[in-house]
């Protein structure tokens, strides 16, 4: 079964960076983009950008460019999402989440996210 | 920026219909996404590509979207139902993925 697999969390002080992994099994990693959102404590989703596991291309949230990272392993499956410059404001349940990628280089119209990881807390504190 | 608002809260009694709206300048130009998030859980898409359903989603979610305004139907809702509801756009003007502010349904 499709499966993506996040740490459960993460504790930095501010000023620091995290990389969050998200591990996906049960499908084809280069077929699906691998999304990234984050939801804060009783707020809404936030997206935060993506990247297409084949080619490596990547798309981020004017918010957060300049300061997120997107990479993946292909030879383990992986998507990391790396965010620098830390604040409490970064705290926050991260998730990963795939995207059909119908053999597209660009995720954009009718990319909807067809399964979610679970989420990794990021908690920023000094 | 591009801002799709929905109402913070709806409350709708068992076996009723749940209608949801997605507020945004020209929404019926874009394909339209709709997730359910209920506590302590990642989101679960409901509705993609306006009007569709995943497989094991009931058909008493539907999705329709005309002008600046995108709405999912849920009808016969019990007590499952209650949960947090997001939509979702690709901007292709500003190449942004947006969600909605989100509504919490609640169930009487």
């Amino acid at each position: 079964q499709v499966q993506l697999e996040q740490p459960g969390a993460e504790v930095k002080k501010p000023g620091a960076s995290v990389k969050v992994s998200c591990k996906a099994s049960g499908y084809n990693f280069l077929d699906y983009f691998i999304h990234w959102a984050r939801q804060a404590p009783g707020q809404g989703l936030e997206w935060m950008g993506w990247i297409n596991p084949k080619s490596g291309g990547t798309s981020s949230a004017q918010k957060f460019q300049g300061r997120v990272i997107l990479t993946r392993e292909k030879s383990m499956s992986t998507a990391y999402m790396e965010l620098s410059g830390l604040t409490s404001n970064d705290t926050a349940v991260y998730y990963c989440a795939r995207a059909p990628g119908y053999g597209r280089a660009y995720c954009g119209a009718d990319c909807y996210l067809d399964f979610w990881g679970r989420g990794t807390l990021v908690t920023v504190s000094s | 920026s591009f801002v799709l608002t929905q109402p913070p809260s709806i409350s709708v009694a068992p076996g009723q219909t749940a209608t949801i709206s997605c507020e945004g300048i020209n929404i019926g130009h874009y394909d339209v996404h709709w997730y359910q998030q209920k506590p302590g859980q990642a989101p679960v898409v409901v509705v993609y590509d306006d009007s569709d359903r995943p497989s094991g989603i009931p058909e008493r979610f539907s999705g329709s979207h005309s002008g600046n305004t995108a709405t999912l139907t849920i009808s016969r809702v019990d007590a499952g139902d209650g949960a947090d509801y997001y939509c979702h756009v690709w901007h292709s003007r500003a190449d942004q993925h947006v969600f909605g502010t989100g509504t919490k349904v609640t169930v009487l």
